[in-house]
């Protein structure tokens, strides 16, 4: 299967505890973004990367979350000192941008992520 | 700040009846997408519709983008069971780079 993966897929963790999340996109896409969905909700943008430079944050991303895409293929979402509000599925998506076409994202199956 | 407000917010049908979800926006998109998502998964994308006006077949399924380019519809002919799930409409826009989705609708299909 050559589609978006994620890993984990479910985290349960403490009230406190940082978190790691992983996100394999697409080969060959250039853009990887993050977005969370809470439940009953539509996912709601939280970052985005074209390579390995983030090009855009969310105000959702507080100062306690933190990407990176250090080799411009796979990214990993930190969570610091996480909170009961941030329990949430995490999406990871992927694009190919190429000569001004249009965007198609495909989403992995994403995380879900429980804070006790 | 672009909002795209889904309506119905929930919807329970028999098999075989037909049914119609929009998707409605005070601002224009390059372009709309529509995802089905089951429970504990990620969106799945169903189609990109791109032109004001454009309808787009994929078998049972009709999906509209409005003249204006600010709504769309998704249309279900004779629904099944495998219909089931949370229905996602989501707006591009060129220089915004990211989507912004809808609130979704929870389609129930009783056989």
């Amino acid at each position: 299967d050559t589609g978006v993966s994620q890993d984990p897929r479910h985290k349960i963790t403490k009230r406190g505890q940082n978190v790691t999340f992983r996100c394999d996109p697409i080969s060959e896409h250039n853009r990887l973004y993050w977005y969370r969905q809470t439940l009953g909700q539509g996912p709601e943008f939280l970052t985005y990367f074209q390579n390995e430079a983030q090009l855009e944050k969310s105000r959702l991303l507080s100062d306690r979350f933190s990407a990176e895409r250090p080799k411009g293929s796979f990214s990993t979402l930190e969570i610091q000192r996480t909170e009961q509000g941030d329990s949430a599925m995490y999406l990871c998506a992927s694009s190919l941008i190429a000569g001004g076409l249009g965007d198609t994202q495909y989403f992995g199956p994403g995380t879900r992520l429980t804070v006790l | 700040t672009q909002l795209l407000e889904q309506s119905p917010q929930f919807l329970s049908i028999q098999e075989g009846e037909n049914l119609t979800v929009y998707c409605n926006s005070s601002s224009v998109f390059s372009s709309l997408q529509w995802y089905r998502q089951e429970p504990g998964e990620g969106p799945v994308l169903l189609v990109t519709v791109v032109t004001g006006g454009e309808v787009k077949k994929l078998k049972r399924l009709t999906f509209q983008f409005g003249d204006a380019r600010k709504d769309s519809s998704l249309h279900i002919t004779a629904a099944q069971p495998g219909d089931t799930g949370l229905y996602l409409c989501a707006g591009f826009n060129f220089g915004n780079e990211k989507l912004t989705f809808g609130t979704g609708t929870r389609l129930t299909i009783i056989p």
